[in-house]
């Protein structure tokens, strides 16, 4: 069974500092995938990473995939208030049955920005 | 806004109720899925459609059953559920997942069973 670990879980930091989020994972795949979740909201899709040392950045996050670790980060430079929100690494699991596919979700990291 | 739709956004039913939650998107996608977000858990999978026809169902309840009439629509009939089910459903839906696609969430309806 595929288990999707992050830490921290709970993170908070002061405006502009830089931190990194962590994401394991026990199995293999190829492909990971990032989501922000504000309160009452939505997921919202930041980043797809498909290929072992994958790096994609939007802003002031950037996200990086080491399959051969199954290690994928979320790294945030000089933070900012709105960054505020909890984030979600997934991975994505074959199904049994037919060539579908899920998404595995980590327990999520609530990220507090403090002025 | 994803582009999936949920319906109803808050839901409060008794034990002896039978509701639905209804999903609707239209992107194209080819496959629907349900998941439950709770305080106490990660989210977690409950049902995989895929071109209308179910491919997962992740060891959940009969008092949940999902139904997909077409790709563009996708229900959960909840019937005699427990406080314990109280939660947020969330429908998303993708093309098959493969390299490149990724999956777009509704709102999410949030239950709360008393």
């Amino acid at each position: 069974e595929l288990k999707v670990e992050q830490n921290p879980l709970f993170l908070s930091m002061q405006e502009g500092k830089n931190y990194t989020i962590y994401c394991n994972y026990s199995t293999t795949s190829d492909r990971l995938y990032w989501y922000r979740q504000d309160p009452g909201k939505s997921l919202e899709s930041l980043f797809v990473l498909l290929s072992n040392g994958a790096v994609k950045q939007e802003g002031r996050l950037m996200a990086s995939l080491d399959t051969k670790a199954r290690l994928s980060t979320l790294h945030i430079t000089a933070a900012v208030h709105d960054l505020s929100a909890t984030y979600f690494c997934a991975v994505a699991l074959k199904l049994t049955q037919g060539g579908s596919e899920k998404l595995v979700f980590g327990k999520g990291t609530k990220l507090t920005v403090n002025p | 806004e994803t582009g999936v739709t949920q319906t109803p956004r808050h839901l409060v039913m008794g034990m002896t109720n039978k509701k639905s939650l209804k999903c609707e998107q239209h992107l194209g996608h080819n496959a629907m899925y349900w998941y439950k977000q709770s305080a106490k858990k990660p989210l977690e999978l409950m049902f995989v459609y895929s071109l209308e026809e179910r491919v997962e169902n992740n060891s959940v309840p009969s008092r949940f059953s999902p139904e997909c009439p077409n790709s563009s629509h996708l229900f959960l009939h909840l019937h005699t559920l427990q406080p314990e089910d109280s939660a947020l459903y969330l429908c998303a839906s993708s093309q098959e997942l493969g390299r490149g696609t990724e999956a777009f969430f509704g709102q999410g309806t949030r239950l709360t069973v008393v």
